[in-house]
């Protein structure tokens, strides 16, 4: 079965200084990979998706994210974050079953600082 | 842009009430699937559908049912309400092999 395990719950950052938001996942076979975003009383938006193409991924808002099939990671990462970004977000493993349904890590909030 | 809707935003009910959510998207998506979000647990999979009349259990089917009787259209069922099923429900869609649109969520009490 796969799974997916966000390192840290809560992260805080100034504004313009980098994010690096955690995720270890669990997968028999080639995953694929996602990261979601939730702003305050609001659904899930996609910033950016791993499907075996390229290892380093580029989503939206400047967000990307580096699949390591060696330590079993997607870590996400921005450069310089902005007051905007902070939201909880998702790391999430397509399930090779269940019609793709998808498996999701537990979250992360984070926060920007000004 | 894929438009999934649910049709409430809050939603208070009493135990014992059957309680409806909907949910509409304007895609023809065959795929629709329900979670429930709590803190700490991330979304957990209720059911999903792949065609008209067609449905799966999820990890947390328990004291849930759905009905898809038009492929627009995904409905959550909550039999007889019970207070640990005050949550945020979230419902989403996909075709093929593109990834699950999602709805902006229904926050539901049992009271």
């Amino acid at each position: 079965a796969q799974s997916v395990t966000q390192l840290d719950s809560h992260v805080s950052v100034s504004e313009g200084t980098p994010v690096l938001l955690r995720c270890n996942y669990s997968s028999s076979y080639s995953p694929s990979l996602f990261w979601y975003v939730q702003h305050p009383n609001k659904g899930l938006q996609l910033l950016l998706k791993y499907t075996s193409a390229a290892t380093l991924v580029k989503g939206i808002n400047g967000f990307e994210a580096e699949f390591k099939k060696s330590e079993t990671s997607f870590h996400l990462t921005k450069p310089s974050a902005h007051m905007s970004d902070a939201a909880e977000y998702f790391c999430v493993v397509s399930r090779d079953t269940g019609r793709r349904a998808l498996t999701f890590g537990s979250g992360t909030r984070l926060q920007v600082q000004p | 842009d894929v438009k999934v809707t649910q049709s409430s935003r809050y939603l208070v009910k009493r135990t014992g009430e059957k309680v409806f959510l909907e949910c509409v998207q304007d895609m023809d998506h065959e795929n629709m699937f329900w979670y429930r979000q709590d803190p700490g647990l991330g979304l957990r999979l209720i059911y999903f559908s792949y065609d008209v009349k067609m449905k799966e259990k999820g990890d947390i089917p328990e004291g849930y049912s759905v009905s898809r009787e038009k492929k627009e259209r995904f409905s959550l069922i909550l039999e007889s309400a019970s207070t640990n099923q005050t949550s945020m429900y979230l419902c989403a869609s996909r075709v093929g092999g593109q990834p699950q649109h999602f709805g902006d969520g229904t926050r539901l009490s049992i009271l």
